[in-house]
Order: C-alpha cells, then sequence, then structure tokens
C-alpha cells in the first residue's frame, strides 16, 4: 500500500469548517483513499473514502485531486466532538487488504 | 455502534498468564482483523482472518495465536504474557468485496493490563 504524509496536528476553531490535508504521492491506479478517525482510546471510527471522485456524506466531504496525489477532508462545522486523531490511509479494496495505521493528524477543535 | 462486539473489555492479569479476547463480527461479514494499540506503537496490524482460514499476518508474536470459527466469530489468544503486552487490542471485521471498496469496521476494543 503507498503511503501517506499527514501533518501531526493542527486546530480549528468551533463551528468553522476543518480541512484535513493527506500527502500520498505514489498511490496506484486501484488504491483507495480513506479516512477514520480515533477518540481519545476508542475504536477507529470510518469517515469517508473514495478512488478518484469527491465524495460526501453525513460526517464529512473527501476531495481528492485530479492527479490522486494528495486528498483533504473536510469537517464542515467542526464541533469540540471531532477533537481526535485523524487517520488517512491508502488501500487496495480487496479481501486480503488491510488497513496500514501512521501516525495520523491530531486535530484539536477549540471552542 | 460499529456492529463489532469484542469482550471483555478490561482485563487485568499476571506475567506468566494466558488470556483470550474474542470478537463477534457485524453481521454477514466475513474477514475479521486484529489490532494492537501500545502508548509507543501506534495501531499495529497482527493478522486477518477470511472465512476461516488465515489471510494476512502482521507483527504478530509468536505468543500470540488467533482463530476464526465456523460461526465466523474469533479469538485472539496471549500466551506467557509480558508487560510489555499490555495494551489495547481492537478486532474489526469487513464485508466481502464491494464495488464501491469494502469497509472495515473496528470494536471498541479490549484493554488487556499485565501486572
Amino acid at each position: 500500500d503507498a503511503k501517506t504524509t499527514q501533518p501531526p496536528s493542527m486546530d480549528c476553531a468551533e463551528g468553522r469548517a476543518a480541512n484535513l490535508p493527506c500527502n500520498h504521492s505514489t498511490i496506484s491506479g486501484n488504491e483507495y483513499v480513506y479516512w477514520y478517525r480515533q477518540i481519545h482510546s476508542q475504536g477507529p471510527q470510518y469517515i469517508i473514502h473514495g478512488l478518484k471522485n469527491n465524495e460526501t456524506n453525513e460526517m464529512a466531504s473527501l476531495i481528492i485531486t485530479e492527479d490522486r496525489k494528495s486528498s483533504t477532508l473536510i469537517l464542515p462545522h467542526a464541533t469540540l466532538r471531532d477533537t481526535a486523531v485523524y487517520y488517512c490511509i491508502v488501500r487496495v479494496a480487496g479481501a486480503n487488504s488491510k488497513l496500514t495505521f501512521g501516525k495520523g493528524i491530531t486535530l484539536s477543535v477549540r471552542p | 455502534d460499529s456492529g463489532v462486539t469484542q469482550t471483555p473489555k478490561h482485563l487485568i492479569t499476571a506475567t506468566g498468564q494466558r488470556v483470550t479476547l474474542r470478537c463477534s463480527p457485524r453481521s454477514g461479514d466475513l474477514s475479521v482483523y486484529w489490532y494492537q494499540q501500545s502508548l509507543d506503537q501506534g495501531l499495529q496490524f497482527l493478522i486477518q482472518y477470511y472465512n476461516g482460514e488465515e489471510r494476512a499476518k502482521g507483527n504478530i508474536l509468536e505468543r500470540f495465536s488467533a482463530q476464526q470459527f465456523p460461526d465466523l466469530h474469533s479469538e485472539l489468544n496471549l500466551s506467557s504474557l509480558e508487560l510489555g503486552d499490555s495494551a489495547l487490542y481492537f478486532c474489526a471485521s469487513s464485508v466481502l468485496l464491494v464495488p464501491s471498496g469494502n469497509t472495515i469496521y473496528f470494536g471498541e476494543g479490549s484493554w488487556l493490563t499485565v501486572v
């Protein structure tokens, strides 16, 4: 699986959009971009994933650049409960494909 | 609630002992994954089973073993426990191939403390 690079931390104000960047310059054509988050010692929570088109669900939006070398997770209206470690993971979506977690980015939402 | 159930939630045991962690995957999911999370190592993949067969192995110690049963639940066995085995152990499951990419869902973990 291709590796990803995320800044170690960022913060944003409550109610504002949080834009979390991720670089994955060696991504292959059959690899998806997945985002998970972990709120202090809870199980990692699936947020969203995409292949090349932008995706949106009730939690977030995923914007993938045209060359697929980077992506941005957008939490449109961050709340204090969104404070967590966010992991950007690239993986082939097959039956044998595991998730390889890096260090992620720690998002702190301030009141 | 992800639908993945892990028991026990907390476990304290002594060095040298053996414990078994149990995982019930989401209904219909055939793949089960085990991960370990310790303070200094982050989330580490241990092993994956698919429909009862081992499919992938990560950094799993020889003292650790796992299996997936015909009803698809899985157990992770940890033996000759050492202080360094204290960690959160997560189980995850996923459905097989889905055109839009299969998603892995995690349980809430089992806290193991070795004293």
